[in-house]
């Protein structure tokens, strides 16, 4: 069955300082990732995804993350916080099998909090 | 091009009142999801469409029901509120369908109804 864990419910960064939002996933074969970005009272905007090309995926506004199977993560990186990235962050797992196939299981949310 | 669309963006109900919730998407997308969002939950799917006139359940279905209207559409309903149903409910769409289903098919949200059940 498909996972994902994001292990800080809350994380804290001085604006220029970096970022890191971090994710663990379970999957029983080669995971599609995702992470997706909520601005307060808005929808969910897709920051970017890994389906098994480069391990080092950029996405949008200098995010990046880093598929590392051996550790079973996915995590979000920014080197240098804006305080506009104030925001939830959802890792995602997409489904692979069967009736799972396509299906997006989302972690619990990483609330981002960036001080002036 | 507006993408996904919902109405309404808020709404109040009483206990054991009927809602549709509404959904439309514009990028000709085979494939259509509901989901509802709680606190410290993430999102969880309720019901997904993989192409029109066919529907699925998804996670937590129980208490609503769905309608794929046409390509563009898919209506979420509650057929008697209750307070348990109180969420942010966020419409989705994503390019494949039931015939090339992919798990790197990204999906994108509408802005999300707020629903209140008191």
């Amino acid at each position: 069955a498909q996972s994902v864990t994001q292990l800080d419910s809350h994380v804290s960064v001085s604006e220029g300082t970096p970022v890191l939002l971090r994710c663990n996933y379970s999957s029983s074969y080669s995971p599609s990732l995702f992470w997706y970005v909520q601005h307060p009272n808005k929808g969910l905007q897709l920051l970017l995804k890994y389906t098994s090309a480069a391990t080092l995926v950029k996405g949008i506004n200098g995010f990046e993350a880093e598929f590392k199977k051996s550790e079973t993560s996915f995590h979000l990186t920014k080197p240098s916080a804006h305080m506009s990235d104030a925001a939830e962050y959802f890792c995602v797992v997409s489904g692979d099998r069967g009736s799972t196939l396509g299906r997006l299981y989302f972690g619990r949310g990483t609330q981002l909090t960036v001080w002036p | 091009n507006a993408g996904v669309t919902q109405t309404p963006k808020f709404q109040v109900l009483k206990t054991g009142q009927s809602m549709t919730l509404q959904c439309a998407q514009d990028m000709n997308h085979n494939s259509m999801y509901w989901y509802r969002q709680d606190p410290g939950m993430g999102l969880r799917l309720i019901y997904y469409s993989a192409s029109e006139g066919t529907t699925d359940k998804g996670e937590v279905p129980n208490g609503y029901n769905v309608s794929r209207l046409n390509k563009r559409e898919f209506s979420l309903r509650l057929e008697s509120a209750a307070p348990s149903q109180t969420s942010v409910y966020f419409c989705a769409s994503s390019q494949k369908g039931t015939s090339g289903f992919s798990s790197t098919d990204t999906q994108y949200f509408g802005p999300g109804t707020r629903l209140t059940v008191l």
